[in-house]
């Protein structure tokens, strides 16, 4: 198993230009989550997917978009880039079953720098 | 006041000593409990979970205490190889949790 994955690792955009970070996990898990981490800050979630289907906002959801593409798929999208979205995005996913207490497996990490 | 709260540190101290992490929720209906390492520019990676009675790991210890809200994780004869932040994340009930992690304690560990 691969776990979790993210592409890209690293990215330097120019202010206003879009992309798309790329997540997905191989363990069958209901929930995916993004979140962006910043010196100081901690993990902050930007959005989230408790299952196939649904997203919501998390605690940061400004200037971003996801889509939950399938079971295994979660896309973040950046549609206009600006340099206070510089930081270091991670993916996680979790099962999230009832009866189960079960935490989050994260991805390595996409580095994005916006200029 | 945040949900989960941590010192931040630095922790400073010499290999073989014993060093121990607080943290504390305020969300009383956090069900499950769990301790990250993250090392630099890496991931955070599951280190262990909290059970009620207290759960060892080799040389970590983990303890919850429900009463006064807190975690907590013990670190034995530390090594080198221990430097890293160490994140704690309170889990609510319910199947569409949103984990709440706290910003993490930063260890180092010297010769």
């Amino acid at each position: 198993n691969a776990g979790v994955t993210q592409t890209p690792k690293f990215q330097v955009l120019k202010t206003g230009q879009s992309m798309t970070l790329q997540c997905a996990q191989d363990m069958n898990h209901n929930s995916m989550y993004w979140y962006r981490q910043d010196p100081g800050m901690g993990l902050r979630l930007i959005y989230y997917s408790a299952s196939e289907g649904t997203t919501d906002k998390g605690e940061v959801p400004n200037g971003y978009n996801v889509s939950r593409l399938n079971k295994r798929e979660f896309s973040l999208r950046l549609e206009s880039a600006a340099p206070s979205q510089t930081s270091v995005y991670f993916c996680a996913s979790r099962i999230s079953l009832a009866g189960v207490q079960e935490t989050q497996y994260f991805g390595p990490g996409t580095r994005l720098l916006v200029l | 006041r945040k949900e989960v709260e941590q010192d931040p540190g630095p922790f400073n101290v010499p290999e073989g000593a014993t060093v121990a992490f607080n943290c504390t929720y305020s969300n009383s209906a956090s069900q499950s409990f769990f301790w990250y390492r993250q090392d630099c520019r890496k991931e955070p990676k599951l280190l262990m979970s909290v059970y009620s009675s207290g759960n060892e790991d080799g040389r970590f210890t983990a303890q919850l205490n429900r009463a006064s809200q807190y975690i907590s994780l013990l670190i034995r004869d530390s090594k080198l190889s221990d430097s890293a932040t160490y994140l704690c994340v309170a889990v609510p009930t319910g199947t569409a949790s949103k984990l709440t992690f706290g910003t993490g304690t930063r260890l180092q560990v010297t010769l």
